[in-house]
């Protein structure tokens, strides 16, 4: 079973526009990650976020997290085409190994 | 500094031929897993390792089995390959703590 859930499935925009991608999950976690996937290769990291944080930025990237409704969002700010890929969050529980993705985001800008 | 390595990129099999996927990270990192990452979804981990000569499993492990003998080797041995084991699969690496993980290009298996 998949504790996260992304939402939309998939995002198609213009270049220039902003992207938001949520995720829900089910149990408490110790952390939770973003991840990007280009067609055809691996999974690279975005951003990791703690439980006690509530928001964190790297570059274009903004995400926040809200325990108390067990989601998080990912918002990308002016797109590029480059940044069409399939976005994926995972739950980390424990600190441990024990990564659980959703189905993820497959997002499409549009030059 | 090659990150991890899988290998092969590539792979088709027969029902019921045993093969071995390889992964290996050159970061000295502690935890590797194995994910499986079926069409339009996300991935399912189906054996980990919190360091050498230590394996558990994860959500899919049945099929599947790991060994550990060394920090930067992680293979994974399909027994006697199925249709439902086609797939891409996906080595992982990641050092203590709230680390990322960082992944490989993947293994893409047909079994048919």
């Amino acid at each position: 079973s998949q504790q996260g859930e992304e939402d939309p499935q998939a995002l198609s925009i213009q270049e220039g526009e902003n992207a938001t991608m949520n995720c829900s999950y089910k149990t408490s976690i110790n952390n939770l990650q973003w991840y990007r996937q280009n067609s055809g290769r691996g999974l690279v990291h975005l951003i990791l976020i703690r439980s006690n944080e509530r928001e964190k930025h790297s570059g274009r990237l903004r995400v926040t997290l809200d325990t108390s409704k067990k989601s998080s969002s990912l918002l990308i700010t002016a797109s590029r085409a480059a940044d069409t890929a399939s976005y994926f969050c995972a739950t980390d529980r424990n600190a441990g190994n024990m990564l659980t993705f959703g189905g993820g985001t497959r997002l499409m800008v549009k030059p | 500094n090659a990150g991890v390595t899988q290998t092969p990129k590539f792979q088709v099999l027969k029902t019921g031929q045993s093969m071995t996927l390889q992964c290996a990270q050159d970061m000295n990192h502690e935890y590797m897993s194995w994910y499986r990452q079926d069409p339009g979804m996300g991935l399912r981990l189906i054996h980990y390792s919190v360091g050498a000569g230590i394996t558990d499993q994860g959500e899919v492990p049945n099929g599947y089995n790991v060994s550990r003998s060394t920090t930067e080797d992680f293979p994974l041995r399909l027994l006697s390959a199925a249709p439902s084991q086609t797939s891409v699969y996906f080595c992982a690496s990641r050092g203590r703590g709230n680390q990322p993980q960082h992944f490989g290009d993947g293994t893409r298996l047909s079994i048919l």
